[in-house]
Parts: C-alpha cells; sequence; structure tokens
C-alpha cells in the first residue's frame, strides 16, 4: 500500500458543471476525512467518515456537495453545478482508531486542484 | 481570531542556519501535528506530539501544554526543506479527531 491516493490530481471545469473526486485511503483505515484548501489559507475541515458512516459535516459544505463512502473503503465527494469559488485544493486524509485510542495519526493523499473557469 | 495561529507567516534563511517556526492555539487538544506542504499540494505528516519534545533527523517539535504553544525547529537547513509548514491540532473531546489548521509557515532556505 503506497498510502492515500486521490483522483484526479487536477481538474478544470466551467462553471456550472459537476465534477467528482475519488479518495482511496490507507488499507484498513477505518477513518476518512475531506479538507478543503484555498490559496494561502490552511485546509479546513469538510466531513468525516467512519467506515461507511458519514458522522460529521461542515457547515461549509453546502447542499451542493455530497460525499460517500458506500463499501467503507474509497470515498468520492461530488460538486453539482461548480462555482468560482468551489476553485481549491480538495484533499483527502486517512487514519486507524483503534478502541481506547485516543489519537490518531493522520495519512494525507497529494490532493486535487480544481479549476473552475 | 482564528484558534491555530503561526508565526512567522513567511521565512527566509540561508542555508545551514537553524529555524523554528512557532504554533499558538486557543482551544483544549488530544494532540497537535506538524506538517510539511510542497508546491504540488500533498500534505506530508512530521510529527504528531501530545507532550515533550520529539526528535526526527533534523527535525525537533516541541510542545506545552499548559502555555498552548508548540515549536518546530529545523537545525541545519538545507534548500530542500523549502515547503510551507502547517501546525494542525486535535480538538480535545471531538470524537471525529479532525484537525484544526494554521495558516502555515512558508519557509525558504536558499543555497
Amino acid at each position: 500500500d503506497t498510502g492515500v491516493s486521490q483522483d484526479p490530481r487536477h481538474k478544470i471545469t466551467k462553471r456550472g458543471q459537476n465534477v467528482t473526486f475519488r479518495c482511496d485511503p490507507i488499507s484498513e483505515h477505518n477513518r476518512l476525512y475531506w479538507y478543503r484548501q484555498t490559496l494561502g489559507q490552511g485546509p479546513e475541515f469538510l466531513t468525516y467518515f467512519q467506515n461507511e458512516a458519514q458522522l460529521e459535516k461542515s457547515r461549509l459544505l453546502s447542499d451542493r456537495f455530497s460525499a460517500e463512502r458506500p463499501k467503507g473503503s474509497f470515498s468520492t465527494l461530488e460538486i453539482q453545478r461548480t462555482e468560482q469559488g468551489d476553485s481549491a485544493m480538495y484533499l483527502c486524509a486517512s487514519s486507524l482508531a483503534r478502541v481506547g485510542t485516543v489519537n490518531t495519526e493522520a495519512f494525507f493523499g497529494q490532493g486535487t486542484r480544481l479549476t473552475v473557469v | 481570531k482564528n484558534e491555530v495561529e503561526q508565526s512567522p507567516q513567511n521565512l527566509t534563511a540561508q542555508e545551514g542556519e537553524f529555524i523554528t517556526i512557532n504554533c499558538s492555539y486557543s482551544v483544549g487538544i488530544s494532540a497537535l501535528h506538524w506538517l510539511q506542504q510542497h508546491p504540488g499540494g500533498g500534505i506530508v505528516s512530521l510529527f504528531m506530539l501530545s507532550s515533550g519534545k520529539k526528535k526526527h533527523g533534523r527535525l525537533i517539535a516541541t510542545i506545552n501544554i499548559q502555555e498552548k504553544h508548540s515549536s518546530l525547529h529545523i537545525t541545519a537547513s538545507h534548500p530542500r526543506d523549502s515547503a510551507v509548514y502547517i501546525c494542525a491540532v486535535m480538538n480535545y473531546g471531538g470524537a471525529t479527531n479532525k484537525l484544526i489548521f494554521g495558516t502555515g509557515t512558508l519557509l525558504a532556505v536558499q543555497p
């Protein structure tokens, strides 16, 4: 296993189009996170999965955004009717939470850079 | 005011210099990450710590829980250390272990 992988690495789309990103976490990692990073800023939390259950969503995640992790392995993040303000780096991270362990180290993918023109 | 503040925002150093990047946070945390991000975008975790000090090669990270402050030190800096260094904290009591990030410190090490 080579770590967290994201696809595509870059996406240019026209305003109003739908886009979908994929994240493959490290095998057996039960936690998966999506973050968004705009230019010059630190990443911001979007949503979190424990196995296949989406347990938390940020208010940054408008109704145009949807994320799934259907089998508790890979995850997809879809943005409908993209806007120029959606242009950002979308980062995926995964971690393994064990019973009795409070802190879990997160491992990040390379990110998908979205440009909406 | 951001929950995680880093200083400086930008740092230029000469090769070989000792570098310190600081991180202060205002929330209770269970752990703190130091991360490195290169221009391509990918983030690499350097350290996760909840107390004391950790060392890995030329990198040293310290944390003072009482003062809510952490530092990342780079000894004998090299141009390949040029990157954005990001401090991120895990909010204490949160079940998700999601991270709250600082805005990063852009480090440029000149030969």
